[in-house]
C-alpha cells in the first residue's frame, strides 16, 4: 500500500552526537531501499541506497541498516552537523509493482550547536 | 551527477487558468520520469508514471484529464494542471531515471504552485 506523511516526527541532536533516522517500510517485496534528505522548498537529494539482499551500508558519515524482518530502516548520521538538518524521507521500490519509488512518511532532523 | 531542472521554480495564477511545468533531465536521457506532488509538512505521493512516446500511467485517485502528462523526448516530461483551483496548490516535484531496476531516480528542484 502507499504510505501517507501526515505528520512528520522531529529528532532534535546536539551538533557532533550521532543520529539515527528510523523508517518502517509496507511491502515485503520491496527489494531496494533509499534515504533521501530534503531542505525547505527543494527536491529530495539521494543519501544513500540498499539492496534488499544486504542489511547493511556504509557511505561517508552515514550508514543505513536494513532488517528486513521487521521491515524496517535506519539512517545513522555521525557526528551531525548544522547542515545535516533537513526532512529525511526513506524510499521502498517495489519492482513488480511497476518498479515505482513510495515514500515513507518523513523525520525531521534539527540540529543543535 | 545527474542534473534535472524543473520550469518555472514557482507561479501563481488565477483559479481556473492551465498551468504546464516542464521537466528536463540535463545531462542524460531519461527513459522513465516521475511526477509527485507534497502537500506541506507531507511526505511525496507518486501521481504518475511516464516513459518516452507513451501514455503515463496515473496512480489511483489522481485525474488524468486533470493532470496531462506528455513525455515527448527523452529529456522532456510536462505536466499540465488543467483548470487549477487553489486545493491544487502544493509543490510538484519530477524525477528521471535512466535505467531499470536499481536505477537511481534522480529529482528535480520542484515548482511551487499556488492558486489564487
Amino acid at each position: 500500500g502507499e504510505s501517507v506523511g501526515l505528520h512528520l516526527p522531529t529528532l532534535s541532536v546536539q551538533e557532533g552526537d550521532n543520529s539515527i533516522i528510523n523508517c518502517a517500510y509496507s511491502n515485503s517485496a520491496s527489494d531496494y531501499f533509499i534515504w533521501y534528505k530534503q531542505e525547505s522548498g527543494k527536491g529530495p537529494q539521494f543519501i544513500i541506497d540498499i539492496r534488499s539482499n544486504m542489511d547493511k551500508r556504509q557511505g561517508q558519515r552515514v550508514t543505513v541498516l536494513l532488517n528486513k524482518t521487521v521491515k524496517h530502516l535506519s539512517l545513522q548520521i555521525a557526528a551531525t552537523q548544522p547542515g545535516d538538518s533537513a526532512v529525511y524521507f526513506c524510499a521502498e521500490n517495489i519492482f513488480e509493482n511497476g518498479n515505482k519509488l513510495v515514500f515513507g512518511a518523513g523525520t525531521i532532523l534539527r540540529v543543535k550547536s | 551527477g545527474a542534473v534535472v531542472s524543473q520550469h518555472p521554480s514557482w507561479v501563481i495564477c488565477k483559479s481556473g487558468t492551465s498551468v504546464k511545468i516542464e521537466c528536463r533531465s540535463l545531462d542524460f536521457q531519461a527513459t522513465t520520469m516521475f511526477w509527485y506532488r507534497q502537500f506541506p509538512k507531507q511526505s511525496l505521493m507518486l501521481m504518475a508514471t511516464s516513459n518516452e512516446g507513451s501514455k503515463a500511467t496515473y496512480e489511483q485517485g489522481v485525474e488524468k484529464d486533470k493532470f496531462l502528462i506528455n513525455h515527448a523526448s527523452l529529456t522532456l516530461s510536462t505536466l499540465t494542471v488543467t483548470s487549477a483551483h487553489p486545493e491544487d496548490s502544493s509543490f510538484y516535484i519530477c524525477s528521471a531515471r535512466v535505467g531499470g531496476q536499481y536505477n537511481e531516480q534522480f529529482f528535480g528542484p520542484g515548482t511551487r504552485l499556488t492558486v489564487l
